[in-house]
């Protein structure tokens, strides 16, 4: 079965660093989704990506935050200077459409020391 | 902003019992659907629920959605300890952004 891809699973970090968090979505996916996930608590909706631009974004993310697609495939989270309240676990998903089912990858825990 | 509440925010259930969790959100939804997440898993797409008033129902599982199309509710019949997790609703109204309900989550006592 198809599946979404993440890498690393575990990302430890010094504040202030950049990070870059991967992603391989389904391969006939079109929207493309990161969520954040800080321990215990929801699932936070951070960005959406579609015909290779953000289509949507939340108030969590801000200038710190970027998205890219530098190729047919994957599919990257990029946080310039990160801060301690960045720690989480972040999970990108995909789906077919607007709308219809997210696939979620197994998620990349980022600590920020 | 578009919020969601679930409750209750956690249920501890003996092996055996029914168990539900409600949803509700503050603006009408185009559809809503349900995950499941495992402790230290990612969240896994149970079933979407679209039209006003339907009822899905898969094994154990049935699902509402409100008349309204601004509440739902999950239902297990007979727990049993591989439905462990935490639950989380999911709505999307119009064309706004998918927003998560603040999940419950479950704990089956065997």
């Amino acid at each position: 079965e198809p599946e979404v891809t993440q890498t690393p699973s575990h990302q430890v970090t010094q504040m202030g660093q950049e990070v870059i968090l991967r992603c391989v979505p389904i391969s006939n996916h079109l929207y493309f989704y990161w969520y954040r996930q800080i321990l215990g608590q929801k699932v936070e909706f951070l960005v959406s990506f579609y015909n290779n631009e953000i289509s949507e974004k939340s108030e969590i993310f801000d200038d710190q935050f970027s998205v890219e697609r530098p190729d047919g495939s994957n599919f990257t989270l990029k946080i310039r200077s990160t801060k301690l309240e960045d720690s989480a676990m972040y999970f990108c998903a995909s789906s077919e459409g607007l709308g219809l089912i997210q696939y979620f990858g197994a998620g990349t825990r980022l600590s920020v020391l | 902003g578009q919020q969601v509440m679930q409750i209750p925010q956690y249920q501890h259930v003996q092996e055996g019992e029914d168990f539900t969790t409600y949803c509700n959100s503050s603006t009408t939804l185009s559809n809503i659907q349900w995950y499941k997440q495992r402790p230290g898993g990612h969240p896994v797409f149970l079933i979407q629920l679209v039209k006003s008033g339907e009822v899905k129902k898969q094994k154990r599982l049935t699902l509402q959605f409100g008349e309204a199309k601004k509440n739902s509710s999950l239902h297990i019949t007979a727990t049993q300890t591989t439905d462990v997790g935490t639950y989380f609703c999911a709505g999307k109204g119009g064309y706004q952004k998918v927003t998560f309900g603040t999940g419950t989550k479950l704990q089956v006592i065997p």
